[in-house]
């Protein structure tokens, strides 16, 4: 069975870069099969998709978001991360990553893990 | 960019049926997969490719989608059914992932 679990700093300062890895068990990322996601939610919010990280077709991301983030993988400790360079306090949220089978939804999903942006 | 309107709430007694609804343009030719959010946890994909159901959801959820709407359903509803609902979808046209805005279900 898949597991995914988020690990980073839980507070970045203003500008800086957020640094997320997500670690995956039961599931290799070099895998055609899957695409690796991250989305977020800021408090109280919905869900907002960042991007993926397909081994088969490198990473797509959010348009919103594309001139800030880099979702890249590892293959050797079969981890993948999500960089968010020059961050505002509107990107304060619960970051998750997911597997997504390629076709469909997106099946598994990490715990997530809250990122605050504040000085 | 495509969008997906949720109402923002919906409350049903429970035993009763709540059925929480996802709008878009021409919709029905998308597949639309359905999350559910209980409070402090990470989602849970309850319904894929508009009525599909992955192991361990119960038969009580059901969806369905044609025209301009898709809609999630769930009869005989439990309290532990309160929960935020989210709708998605894959936008071929600019190649994202879009959600809904969310509808949170209360069980009076």
């Amino acid at each position: 069975q898949v597991q995914l679990q988020e690990a980073g700093p839980g507070l970045v300062k203003p500008s800086e870069t957020l640094s997320l890895t997500c670690a995956v068990s039961g599931a290799s990322l070099n895998s055609a099969t899957y695409y690796w996601n991250w989305i977020r939610q800021p408090p109280g919010k919905g869900l907002e998709w960042i991007g993926f990280f397909y081994f088969s077709g490198g990473p797509r991301y959010n348009s919103s978001l594309a001139s800030r983030v880099t979702i890249s993988a590892d293959m050797s400790q079969n981890h993948f991360s999500l960089k968010l360079t020059a961050v505002t306090p509107a990107d304060t949220a619960v970051y998750y990553c997911a597997r997504e089978e390629v076709g469909r939804a997106f099946d598994s999903w990490g715990q997530g893990t809250l990122v605050t942006v504040s000085s | 960019s495509y969008v997906l309107t949720q109402a923002p709430s919906v409350s049903v007694a429970p035993g009763k049926t709540a059925r929480i609804t996802c709008v878009g343009d021409n919709i029905g030719t998308y597949s639309v997969h359905w999350y559910q959010q209980r409070p402090g946890q990470a989602p849970v994909l309850v319904i894929y490719y508009d009525s599909a159901r992955p192991s361990g959801i119960p038969e009580r959820l059901s969806g369905s989608n044609s025209g301009n709407m898709a809609t999630l359903t769930i009869s005989r509803v439990e309290a532990g059914d309160e929960a935020d609902y989210y709708c998605q979808v894959w936008d071929s046209s600019s190649y994202h992932w879009v959600f809904g805005g969310g509808t949170k279900l209360t069980v009076l």
